[in-house]
């Protein structure tokens, strides 16, 4: 069980926008800059997004990130094919004094 | 360009130990914070445990407080990881990751391309 909450799945078409959800708590997300990264099949983790909203040199802007209170959620608008991949959220946890993540979520181009 | 590359996976038994190492290169390694990162097969990421750039503060994750140490040798530019009393559920990947010199130890921007732990008899 993650401490930062994902759905497991997610799914579009190409050209579509899709959203994934990260929840938490007041000692992470709550208080805490969200990042988030990309692995692609096989590979090693990517970062996407950090402090919640920004992109690193790169990444296109077709990629987002927003932080509303305990929550966040990366937005990928323009779907395109090689999205496909594992997306995972993390922050720093004031209460366990470590860095969390969540569960991941699998993101299938239809 | 930034380099990090792990080495020192391989198969032990339950019980046993392991020193991963992290070798980086194309970043001033003493400036910049440093973790280590986990996959179990099929599974998602956990971090394992984190280091400053002096190497005065380390974290560590629950699962691995007292049987893991991290370490570094700025001389070097090399990271390590200590592992002890090892365990089936301790199985994976283990990447490290370059802290970003801004934000906090959940916010990498290189990673390496990691070195798999097998813990089996």
């Amino acid at each position: 069980q993650s401490v930062l909450t994902q759905p497991p799945s997610a799914s579009g078409t190409p050209g579509q926008r899709v959203t994934i959800s990260c929840s938490g708590r007041s000692s992470n997300i709550g208080t805490k800059t969200v990042h988030w990264y990309q692995q692609l099949p096989g590979t090693a983790p990517k970062l996407l997004i950090y402090s919640s909203n920004q992109r690193p040199s790169g990444v296109p802007d077709r990629f987002s990130g927003s932080k509303s209170g305990t929550s966040a959620s990366l937005a990928i608008s323009g779907l395109q094919s090689e999205d496909e991949a594992d997306y995972y959220c993390a922050a720093w946890d004031d209460s366990l004094n470590g860095v969390v993540f969540g569960g991941g979520t699998k993101l299938t181009v239809l | 360009e930034v380099q990090l590359l792990e080495s020192g996976g391989g198969l032990v038994q339950p019980g046993g130990s392991l020193r991963l190492s992290c070798a980086v290169s194309g970043f001033t390694f003493s400036s910049d914070a440093m973790s280590w990162v986990r996959q179990a097969p099929g599974k998602g990421l956990e971090w394992v445990s984190g280091i400053s750039g002096s190497g005065g503060n380390t974290y560590y994750a629950d699962s691995v407080k007292g049987r893991f140490t991290i370490s570094r040798d700025n001389s070097r530019n090399t990271l390590y990881l200590q592992m002890n009393s090892l365990r089936a559920e301790d199985t994976a990947v283990y990447y490290c990751a370059k802290k970003m010199t801004s934000g906090s130890y959940a916010n990498c921007d290189y990673w390496g391309q990691g070195t798999l732990v097998t813990v089996s008899s």
